[in-house]
């Protein structure tokens, strides 16, 4: 079974700083996909970014881009320009490439953004 | 496009008594999934839908959830009777078949008392 762990339950960063989330995950499979979600006080789950496993480029998305580690099975998140509406849960979830398509969420990061 | 809608979004019921929640997909979307979080730990998978039919239900803890998905638009999920331990959020995702991106709603948040 996959695991996804995320080692820092809260981080804070300070606006306009960057900050980066770690995430480190457990598979035996070579294909799949990572994502990370943003969770807000309104509670809705966005996802922020993903990245499939057989892509060797690390996926960006405006201020947030990863570093893919498939070897180190490693997935952090990082933030630049850190604004206050970046504040929230992030998640990291995993997903098989296979019929499975439920994902396998870490517990969790609170990113607070200090102004 | 309306996104995926949860009702209610809170709901605080007696130890016992039975709750249904409710998720309504994005239309078109033929998968329909649930998670929970029970409070500081992590988001769990509870089960799968492909339009109607329960495609996984692996996560399911006991047999005191009941999830159905009628027609293949809208699902529910009861819990009967509600025990202390079932108390957190609720999250349903919907995706259109064959695609990755899942869209989830805001959650029900359910406390049991």
């Amino acid at each position: 079974a996959q695991t996804v762990t995320q080692s820092q339950p809260e981080m804070s960063v300070q606006e306009a700083e960057t900050v980066t989330l770690s995430c480190t995950y457990d598979t035996s499979e070579s294909d799949y996909y990572l994502f990370w979600y943003k969770q807000p006080p309104s509670r809705q789950m966005i996802l922020v970014i993903r990245q499939e496993a057989y892509k060797q480029q690390n996926a960006t998305e405006n201020r947030f881009s990863v570093n893919f580690q498939k070897a180190a099975k490693s997935f952090s998140l990082k933030i630049s320009d850190s604004q206050l509406g970046d504040a929230a849960m992030y998640f990291c979830a995993y997903r098989s490439s296979g019929s499975a398509r439920q994902l396998t969420f870490g517990s969790g990061t609170q990113l607070t953004v200090l102004p | 496009e309306a996104g995926v809608t949860q009702f209610p979004s809170h709901s605080v019921i007696e130890k016992g008594q039975t709750v249904t929640l409710r998720c309504d997909p994005i239309s078109g979307h033929d998968n329909l999934y649930w998670y929970r979080r029970v409070m500081g730990k992590e988001i769990k998978f509870l089960l799968h839908f492909v339009k109607e039919s329960k495609q996984d239900e692996s996560g399911m803890p006991n047999n005191r959830f009941l999830a159905e998905r009628t027609g293949g638009t809208y699902s529910t999920l009861k819990v009967q009777p509600a025990e202390l331990e079932d108390s957190g959020v609720y999250f349903c995702a919907s995706s259109p078949l064959a695609n990755y991106g899942y869209t989830f709603g805001s959650g029900t948040r359910l406390t049991v008392v």
